[in-house]
């Protein structure tokens, strides 16, 4: 395992649909982090874990958001009754501890129809 | 809070010739500064990071930027551009008093033959 991995890479859902999404960090990576873009956009900062604790949460992640890292390695991130506004990539990626930079996987393409 | 602007949206240049994308950042604390490009459909990938040292900072596929702390800014940098250098580029900031990284719009790169 080379590289942060996103699963999976389109989804298509209906609104009001329940939504989760799995990233698999790089094994030594003890932080984990989401981000959400939209189209123009940078990406924006959603919620980050060192190891299987959640420490911060940006004011971006209504409570229909949710996110989990249960042991320390995968992380899952689930969307609740969604909305067109959810719309966007989701991203996820993977650091040791800072000031060091991150590893990207390859994003989450979120449509909600 | 830290911040980053990238005041062009769209850098047009020859191929062969210079190219520059602009970043100027805002932090109150030490910044570590990072280049990032993303491909249509893709994550986003490293390109060069400065943390400490030397202003001017080497990184992947020729790029360099340099650090300038009276003008707060970090701008990515390539004597000579090529057409396959044509992507979208971040830039991004965090202090070391964060754990999150914050972004740039972006700023679109075309390299025309």
């Amino acid at each position: 395992d080379t590289g942060v991995s996103q699963d999976p890479r389109h989804k298509i859902t209906k609104r009001g649909q329940n939504v989760t999404f799995r990233c698999d960090p790089i094994s030594e990576h003890n932080r984990l982090y989401w981000y959400r873009q939209t189209l123009g956009q940078g990406p924006e900062f959603l919620t980050y874990f060192q190891n299987e604790a959640q420490l911060e949460k940006s004011r971006l992640l209504s409570d229909r958001f949710s996110a989990e890292r249960p042991k320390g390695s995968f992380s899952t991130l689930e969307i609740q009754r969604t909305e067109q506004g959810d719309s966007a990539m989701y991203l996820c990626a993977s650091s040791i501890q800072r000031p060091y930079g991150y590893t990207f996987g390859s994003g989450t393409r979120l449509t909600v129809v | 809070a830290q911040s980053v602007a990238q005041p062009e949206d769209q850098v047009n240049v020859a191929e062969g010739n210079p190219l520059t994308v602009k970043c100027t950042y805002s932090v109150s604390g030490n910044p570590y500064l990072f280049w990032y490009v993303q491909y249509p459909n893709r994550g986003l990938q490293f390109l060069l990071k400065y943390i400490t040292g030397d202003n001017l900072v080497k990184g992947s596929y020729g790029f360099e930027a340099e650090f300038n702390k009276s003008q707060t800014s970090f701008h990515l940098k390539k004597p000579s551009a090529l057409v396959s250098d044509s992507a979208l580029y971040f830039c991004a900031v965090r202090d070391n008093n964060n754990n999150d990284m914050r972004f740039g719009a972006g700023t679109r790169l075309t390299v025309k033959p």
